[in-house]
């Protein structure tokens, strides 16, 4: 059962571009979450999707910033004209309908 | 929201030591989970233990849920436990599952 897949791996934009970063869940689960870890700091909750539905985007900043969770395909994180503050990880997890979550590898994001 | 908060930030320790690492949280939780961030940055599923005892190998958990602690024993460490072992909990209130992380323990293992 493969876990939870990331891509790509490491991402390098200049500013003002976007960057689209892809989760596929492990198989079976129907929840997604996106994370994200700037240098040196814990994992911040960004957002939480159930397939075609955002639950919970608390964490997401307001500008700029997008998710979604189509009936078919990965999980996508969306940042537009990015700036050099979203140099970061960003992690993404999936769970069934109990409560662990399991993550991905990662998205190392770094903005020129 | 709760808050949660990690001890010691910093740990060094001898191949073969033992080590305790606390978990202190602000609120009731219905989920807590213990990772490793390893290296090279990837994090590693320990414990999903919201309440009780644990153990999986050389490591083992106990969650006092009604104290809001949690501790996370390694056992005779190895080079390899070297990291940053986080906690995070969540109180999975109505569609609330967002984990709250503490800012970890980094771990440091010498031979």
């Amino acid at each position: 059962n493969a876990g939870v897949m990331q891509n790509p791996r490491h991402l390098v934009r200049r500013r003002g571009q976007e960057a689209r970063l892809r989760c596929s869940p492990m198989k079976g689960h129907s929840h997604v979450y996106w994370y994200r870890q700037l240098p040196e700091e814990g994992l911040k909750f960004m957002v939480y999707l159930q397939k075609e539905n955002i639950i919970d985007e608390s964490g997401m900043p307001k500008e700029r910033f997008s998710a979604e969770f189509p009936k078919e395909g990965p999980s996508i994180l969306r940042i537009q004209q990015v700036v050099r503050g979203d140099s970061a990880a960003y992690f993404c997890a999936s769970s069934m309908v109990t409560d662990t979550q399991y993550f991905g590898p990662g998205t190392r994001l770094t903005v020129l | 929201g709760i808050q949660v908060e990690q001890s010691p930030p910093d740990l060094i320790l001898q191949e073969g030591a033992n080590s305790t690492l606390r978990c202190n949280f602000s609120d009731s939780v219905n989920n807590l989970q213990w990772f490793h961030q390893n290296p090279w940055g990837q994090l590693i599923n320990l414990f999903y233990i919201p309440s009780g005892t644990k153990q999986n190998g050389r490591l083992s958990a106990t969650t006092v849920a009604t104290e809001r602690y949690s501790l996370l024993y390694i056992s005779s460490s190895q080079t390899t436990d070297s990291g940053v072992y986080f906690c995070a909990v969540s109180d999975n209130a109505g569609n609330n599952r967002k984990l709250i992380w503490g800012l970890g323990t980094s771990l440091a293992v010498n031979p």
